[in-house]
């Protein structure tokens, strides 16, 4: 399978606390994006960065893309109760989306 | 703005049955796209739609699973038999061009098949 993987699978805070998580992915890309899911509701877009930057920002968010490693990493700042969700990364190449498995967040208040 | 519409929203149908979905997607959105997310997992892309024409169905289960966008704005997809392990959440996403990759999904179908 393609399909890129989100580190950890699960992750538990305290409201205010820091969330990090990370994905990786197997081919290619142009861009990587970062999505949001609330439980039985679509995908929410957040952030998107392309292959050739590094850091992005975006309000509470912080995104990272190492290339050479494959990898991404997601900042959420001071966490609050609403970000519980599960978040996903997706890369795009030519015409491929590739979604990973996703990281379930909960922000404890 | 109104957003990705989709129905049903939920569906439960006996294996062998046909099931249909339908999407329609934000006005102006040239990509429209439909992912299946089973349970736990993340969504895998079944069809990509650029106007009316495929751009990707490479992962779409041709000997089961049909879509079709006629006139190049909603859409169906449709499962002919359904098996069990069709049991999932359909979500469509548009987008204004293929180019721009961020996508709009709607809130998904959630499909039981017993």
């Amino acid at each position: 399978s393609q399909q890129g993987e989100e580190d950890p699978q699960a992750l538990s805070i305290q409201e205010g606390e820091n969330a990090t998580m990370n994905c990786s992915y197997k081919t290619s890309i142009n861009n990587l994006q970062w999505y949001r899911q609330n439980s039985g509701r679509g995908l929410v877009h957040l952030i998107l960065i392309r292959s050739n930057e590094r850091e992005k920002h975006s309000g509470r968010l912080r995104v990272t893309l190492d290339t050479s490693k494959k990898s991404s990493s997601l900042l959420i700042t001071a966490s609050r109760a609403a970000d519980t969700a599960s978040y996903f990364c997706q890369g795009s190449g030519t015409y491929k989306y590739i979604f990973g498995t996703g990281t379930r967040l909960k922000v404890l208040a | 703005e109104a957003g990705v519409a989709q129905s049903p929203r939920y569906k439960i149908i006996e294996k062998r049955q046909s099931v249909a979905f339908w999407c329609n997607p934000i006005s102006g959105h040239a990509t429209l796209y439909w992912y299946q997310q089973i349970l736990g997992q993340g969504p895998k892309l079944l069809i990509q739609f650029q106007n009316n024409g495929v751009v990707d169905d490479s992962q779409l289960p041709k000997d089961r699973f049909s879509a079709e966008r006629l006139k190049g704005v909603d859409s169906t997809l449709k499962i002919q038999p359904a098996k069990l392990e069709d049991s999932a959440v359909y979500l469509c996403a548009s987008s204004p061009a293929v180019s721009t990759d961020t996508q709009y999904f709607g809130p998904g179908t959630r499909l039981t098949v017993l």
